[in-house]
């Protein structure tokens, strides 16, 4: 099983600032990597697809890098609405596996 | 507009069964993989299961695997996850979610549209 590890699990940003998520792959997944985000009471939301492509809808402050093992998260210029949890997953390999999440949260 | 409308999560003891279902609508059903995706309470997201758009080849995570089994009736938009041998530990929202591509290369992608899921709770 591929163990995927976010980090930090906690990230106080401020308003107007950027924030960077790391996600690391136990193994190699290529590009088969995908983050989401979601907010309390609610089901998670696709951002970023192929470790780098925006899914249908999604402003570019949010913009996702990487390959192999180790996926970046860059969310620029934080709005209110970004403050959430967000989880890298990998499909690369079953069994299909998420990370353990990010909170973003107001500094 | 796609939709995804789960249903079937309710308290059950230990040990029993229960049936989830997902009836989908504004897409192609059958020519795209389907899958179960559970969220513990204050927990993160934990795959299930993935199904193919034929229903013909199945997926499962090793934590329920020979107690889950997932199927679809794509005359009715419908997937099922009839869920035996309950534990304390799949106490969970259960959400269904679709794969974002059209299974004619594999399935079990990334996941772009997700309903707003159902709760099951195992407890005596």
């Amino acid at each position: 099983e591929i163990v995927m590890t976010q980090s930090p699990a906690t990230l106080s940003v401020s308003p107007g600032e950027r924030a960077t998520l790391s996600c690391r792959a136990s193994q190699s997944v290529n590009s088969g990597l995908a983050w989401y985000q979601q907010k309390p009471g609610q089901a998670p939301r696709l951002l970023i697809y192929g470790a780098s492509t925006r899914a249908t809808g999604i402003p570019p402050r949010f913009s996702g890098s990487g390959s192999g093992t180790d996926f970046t998260l860059t969310i620029s210029g934080l709005q209110s609405e970004d403050f959430a949890i967000y989880y890298c997953h990998q499909y690369s390999d079953w069994p299909l596996t998420f990370g353990g999440g990010t909170k973003v949260e107001i500094k | 507009e796609v939709q995804l409308l789960e249903s079937g999560g309710v308290l059950v003891q230990p040990g029993g069964s229960l049936r989830l279902s997902c009836a989908a609508s504004g897409f192609s059903f059958s020519n795209f993989a389907m899958n179960w995706v559970r969220q513990a309470p204050g927990k993160g997201l934990e795959w299930v299961s993935s199904i193919d758009g034929s229903g013909g080849r199945t997926y499962y995570a090793d934590s329920v695997k020979g107690r889950f089994t997932f199927s679809r009736d794509n005359s009715k938009n419908t997937v099922y996850l009839q869920m035996n041998s309950l534990r304390a530990e799949d106490t969970a929202t259960y959400y269904c979610a679709k794969d974002r591509r059209a299974s004619g290369s594999g399935f079990g992608f990334e996941l772009d549209y997700w309903g707003q899921g159902t709760l099951v709770t195992v407890s005596s």
